[in-house]
């Protein structure tokens, strides 16, 4: 239950083009979603965050949907860039949990020129 | 410079020996946490600290150790007793209570031979 699950695994996107990478999860307790962009051999960095009490939040290119009903969030890369291939993570926590996180597995972008 | 300090950025051990890693953070942060990557993979949580003094065992913490003396310090110890103890360690802070933004350090690689 206290699981997300992300996909794909690797996804490949032409330069300009929308990316979308989706986590799901089932404990409805999960109250804080955020995702972090890796590149390789560096730490993971805060991309962009959302609160189950709003549905969409735009940071520039980044977007994250939020579904509570399907228990469903993704984020939508637009316009992307090869300089933003990296790997991404999608996590949630609760208010019980304190400030520990769940992660999902990840998923490795490619942006091709 | 705020920020989250990992040394050394690369390590290596003989099988058999004990290694401490070192994580120091100036943010301020009350909550600090250790986590394991392995090629290809998610982030696995070792240990967490929400307060001085005391901390908290993660989803791996089997054959690691933690001392939290210092609010702006949060070492981990890999035993000769970690099986598998080659890999990239990642360490990060948040605020306790809320918000749970967790911001990581670069990380350092491990390689046990």
């Amino acid at each position: 239950q206290q699981q997300v699950k992300q996909s794909p695994q690797s996804l490949i996107v032409q330069k300009g083009g929308i990316s979308i990478i989706n986590c799901a999860y089932e404990n409805t307790a999960f109250d804080y979603f955020p995702w972090y962009q890796q590149f390789p051999g560096k730490g993971p960095a805060l991309l962009i965050a959302i609160r189950p009490d709003v549905s969409e939040k735009k940071e520039g290119r980044f977007t994250i949907s939020f579904n509570k009903s399907a228990k469903q969030f993704s984020l939508h890369i637009m316009d992307s860039q090869p300089g933003d291939s990296a790997t991404y993570f999608c996590a949630a926590s609760t208010q019980t949990s304190g400030s520990r996180l769940t992660f999902g597995e990840g998923t490795q972008l490619t942006v091709n020129p | 410079d705020g920020g989250i300090t990992q040394s050394p950025k690369y390590l290596f051990r003989k099988e058999g020996q004990n290694v401490t890693l070192s994580c120091e953070q100036n943010l301020n942060h009350d909550a600090m946490y250790w986590y394991r990557q392995d090629p290809g993979q998610g982030l696995r949580l070792i240990y967490y600290s929400q307060i001085v003094n005391d901390f908290q065992k993660g989803d791996i913490a089997e054959g690691y150790s933690v001392s939290r003396e210092k609010k702006e310090s949060f070492p981990l110890t890999v035993t000769s007793a970690q099986k598998n103890p080659t890999a990239f360690y990642l360490c990060a802070s948040s605020s306790f209570p809320g918000p749970y933004e967790q911001y990581f350090g670069p990380g350092t690689r491990l390689t046990v031979t």
